[in-house]
This record gives structure tokens, C-alpha cells and sequence, in this order.
């Protein structure tokens, strides 16, 4: 079963900041919040992830809700080549040696970045 | 390139023959998966490795298919008898858990896969 809910697609403008939203109302303690994205004819790329505080990294940042039911992701500046799916994915982020850490992606969010 | 590599990236088949994909994933890392995507969907579950044993098969991997890693390093998936329905993108990805902390799982480019 899905545990996260995204609108179906979006766009925004070259260089201007793109706000990905998720919802995960019934994430767990021991979760964390996942982004991938898949860039067309490509494998999903590793975006960020976090527990419960906001997380930067060169790509993007990710803010998460103080209840940890949503979350949103940031591109700063979106370029034509962010134009890709964006999955937000919860998955735990510890487990007993040798239990499935596997991510379980939905459907993501189309991201279109026009000119 | 010390990335997931994965062979072919393109396999056309007709239906009934056999095929098999290989995976090489990063080096370090101890765990293997195998995804299957369709057009519009999400990559799907197949099954995973911890080094050289088979943990969890999903139940989308029917008898058809098989996966190994033999020596806990290059893994392989093939699929006999192959039908239309088994034309997708099959994806690998592998990751480090080390101590129970789990990894960022890293994905090669895929292996397409049409059956005719």
C-alpha cells in the first residue's frame, strides 16, 4: 500500500524555485521521508532524506512538518534538466541485520520545467 | 564509472525464448535489488540480496524468474519463457547496510526489455 500521497504533475519556470509537496499522514517513528528522482530512459537518482529536521544538500532541500505527516521539497533554481518523475518515498531508516530496507515507490510527481 | 552498471540495456525477445540480465553493483556494497518498471508507474519490488542470499522474493517473481548472486558480488536475472506481459524496464539497484543502518540505495540505468 502507498504510504505517501503527491499531486500527479506540476511545472514551474527556469530558475525559479520548485516546491514538491507529499503527504505521509501515517509515517511511523522509525521512518524516514525519501526523495528520488527518475529523469526520463534513466534509474531513479538519490535526491535527500530526513528524519523530522530540514535537510539541505546540493540538490535541494527538504522541509518536513513538525507532525511529520508532510513534507515538501525544494529545488532552489529549477533548470530544465530537473525536468524528471520525483518519488517521496518513506522507508526505515534501521532495521535487524538482514530485514527489507527496500524503498516502495507510488506513482511520484511529473515535474515540468519550461523555458 | 564505479556506478551500478547493468547489461544489456536493450533487449528485444520473442515471446517463448529465455533471457537473462546482469547486474554489477558498486563494489562496497552488500545488498542487491531488483525492481521491474512498466511505462507510467513506479519501479515495482522484485527481490533482494544480503551478499550472496536471496532474502525476499515479492510475489510479482513467478517461477519464471530467477535471480542469483553467486558470489555475493555480480547478480543475475533471467526469465524463461518469456511473455509480453514481461516487456518492462528491469532495474538494480545496491546499497551498504552496515551496524542496521540502511543505505541510499543507488540504481543502475536499466536493462529494457520488449518481448515480441
Amino acid at each position: 500500500d502507498a504510504k505517501t500521497t503527491q499531486p500527479t504533475s506540476m511545472d514551474c519556470a527556469e530558475g525559479r524555485a520548485a516546491n514538491l509537496p507529499c503527504n505521509h499522514s501515517t509515517i511511523s517513528g522509525n521512518e524516514y521521508v525519501y526523495w528520488y528522482r527518475q529523469i526520463h530512459s534513466q534509474g531513479p537518482q538519490y535526491i535527500i532524506h530526513g528524519l523530522k529536521n530540514n535537510e539541505t544538500n546540493e540538490m535541494a532541500s527538504l522541509i518536513i512538518t513538525e507532525d511529520r505527516k508532510s513534507s515538501t521539497l525544494i529545488l532552489p533554481h529549477a533548470t530544465l534538466r530537473d525536468t524528471a518523475v520525483y518519488y517521496c518515498i518513506v522507508r526505515v531508516g534501521s532495521v535487524l541485520t538482514g530485514a527489507n530496507s527496500k524503498l516502495t515507490f507510488g506513482k511520484g510527481i511529473t515535474l515540468s520545467v519550461r523555458p | 564509472d564505479t556506478g551500478v552498471s547493468q547489461d544489456p540495456r536493450h533487449k528485444i525477445t520473442k515471446r517463448g525464448q529465455n533471457v537473462t540480465f546482469r547486474c554489477d553493483p558498486i563494489s562496497e556494497h552488500n545488498r542487491l535489488y531488483w525492481y521491474r518498471q512498466t511505462l507510467g508507474q513506479g519501479p515495482e519490488f522484485l527481490t533482494y540480496f544480503q551478499n550472496e542470499a536471496q532474502l525476499e522474493k515479492s510475489r510479482l517473481l513467478s517461477d519464471r524468474f530467477s535471480a542469483e548472486r553467486p558470489k555475493g558480488s555480480f547478480s543475475t536475472l533471467e526469465i524463461q519463457r518469456t511473455e509480453q506481459g514481461d516487456s518492462a524496464m528491469y532495474l538494480c539497484a545496491s546499497s551498504l547496510e552496515a551496524g542496521g543502518r540502511t543505505g541510499e540505495l543507488f540504481f543502475g540505468e536499466g536493462s529494457r526489455l520488449t518481448v515480441l
